[in-house]
């Protein structure tokens, strides 16, 4: 079973710049997650999303990132304009919906440095 | 909304010394419970996982973790550590009708040769 794919692993822009994030979820797994994830910290969830609706996006600065599902599958986060505090690994994950089934799988993370 | 914490920042143990990481969670109901393990640079990989039953749940390398409802608890064992065994451990909890999954802030193991 092919796992979480990110892409890209690693990104460098300058501050003010755009940048986007790629997800592809583990295949049938209706839930994706994407979490960033501050040097020294845990995960912090900033959107979740069922099939292709949303379900929290509490913690997603709206003013600056946008993500989206289309169709369901795939995902995109994209931050615009950048800053410098958005420097993090930004990991996307999913999981399937049945109870015994509820754990998110991760992927590698994109590493974004903001200069 | 759910909650977890993590006391131990950072913890140090000899090789070959039992090991356990402390984690207490905050809901009103019973959660979904996980120890997920990070290596530097690695994504993350779940340990286990406790969804109901019993308390005792047993997972990969040889870790395991007991449910305590009336503590709040999920504390990680592991009786022998190994060298490789240094990492950074999260515990979650995934609660809610749509099972958001939180994350807390991480105990980091050393491991002393």
């Amino acid at each position: 079973e092919a796992g979480v794919a990110q892409s890209p692993r690693y990104k460098i822009i300058e501050k003010r710049q755009s940048v986007a994030f790629w997800c592809n979820p583990i295949s049938g797994h209706a839930t994706l997650y994407w979490y960033q994830q501050i040097l020294g910290q845990g995960p912090k969830l900033l959107i979740q999303f069922q099939n292709n609706g949303v379900v929290d996006d509490s913690q997603l600065p709206k003013d600056r990132f946008s993500a989206e599902r289309l169709k369901g599958v795939d995902s995109t986060l994209k931050i615009q304009p950048a800053k410098l505090e958005d420097s993090a690994v930004y990991l996307c994950a999913s999981s399937g919906r049945t109870k015994m089934n509820t754990e998110a799988f991760f992927g590698q993370g994109t590493r974004l440095t903001v200069v | 909304a759910q909650s977890v914490t993590q006391p131990d920042i950072h913890i140090t143990v000899s090789e070959g010394a039992s090991l356990e990481l402390r984690c207490n969670y905050s809901y009103g109901a019973t959660p979904y419970l996980f120890w997920y393990v990070q290596s530097p640079g690695q994504g993350l990989q779940l340990l286990l996982k406790y969804f109901s039953g019993d308390t005792l749940v047993q997972g990969i390398k040889g870790f395991e973790a007991e449910f305590k409802r009336s503590q709040s608890s999920f504390n990680l064992r592991k009786p022998s550590v190994h060298w490789s065994d240094a990492a950074e451990y999260f515990c979650a909890v995934g609660a809610g009708r749509d099972d958001k999954i939180i994350f807390g802030k991480g105990t980091r193991l050393h491991i002393l040769p």
